[in-house]
């Protein structure tokens, strides 16, 4: 069955260091991946997507994600975390013959300590 | 601005009422989702719709209903039937082919008591 996990529940960093979250799939087709970012209360807005092509992806606010098709993994990087990335990150795949429907992590709650 | 818009924002019912919920969208886009989020158990599919006139159940179809009468609008209405229906509920749209990448509404919390 087609599946995605966010291993990370919860991750707390400071203000200014690295991050990476990470995002495994289980899918038999060619994977179209996502990330999404979601503040409390609020919908959900696209970060980034790859389909096809080169692997390291940029997105908005500063985030990359590579696709590593041997690991299975889409994981969600930034060099420098700020303040206002604390939220809430959801990594969905989709595939060709889905009718369009992704499958949705169980996002990672990042939290930024001053 | 295109976008889509869901309301209200926050909505309060008593037991045993049905409530429908409000999606419209003006991206011009075929496809629009209904999911239900609660906390740590991320996004579940409620119901989907490719085209006008046309729909499908998600994961968690009981107790939901929806109608799809315009491109642009896809009302869900959650029944009494539904036993827990107090969530976060979010619309999305997108394109009907690949790559089905999906946009999403602000939501709207629905508190039944």
């Amino acid at each position: 069955a087609q599946s995605v996990t966010q291993p990370d529940i919860h991750i707390t960093v400071s203000e200014g260091a690295s991050l990476e979250l990470r995002c495994n799939y289980s899918y038999g087709a060619t994977p179209y991946l996502f990330w999404y970012v979601q503040s409390p209360g609020q919908g959900l807005q696209l970060l980034l997507k790859y389909f096809s092509g080169d692997t390291l992806v940029q997105g908005i606010k500063g985030f990359e994600a590579e696709f590593k098709r041997s690991q299975s993994s889409f994981n969600l990087r930034k060099p420098s975390v700020h303040w206002s990335d604390a939220a809430e990150y959801f990594c969905a795949v989709g595939a060709e013959g889905s009718q369009g429907n992704l499958i949705f992590g169980k996002g990672t709650k990042l939290s930024v300590k001053p | 601005d295109g976008g889509i818009t869901q309301s209200p924002k926050y909505l309060f019912r008593k037991e045993g009422q049905n409530v429908t919920l409000s999606c419209e969208q003006n991206l011009n886009h075929d496809a629009m989702y209904w999911y239900r989020q609660d906390p740590g158990q991320g996004l579940r599919l409620i119901y989907y719709s490719q085209i006008v006139n046309d729909f499908q159940k998600g994961d968690i179809a009981e107790g939901y209903s929806v109608s799809r009468e315009k491109k642009e609008s896809f009302p869900l209405t959650v029944t009494s039937a539904q036993k827990n229906p107090t969530a976060f509920y979010l619309c999305a749209s997108s394109t009907a082919g690949l790559p089905y990448e999906q946009y999403f509404g602000p939501g709207t919390r629905l508190t039944v008591t």
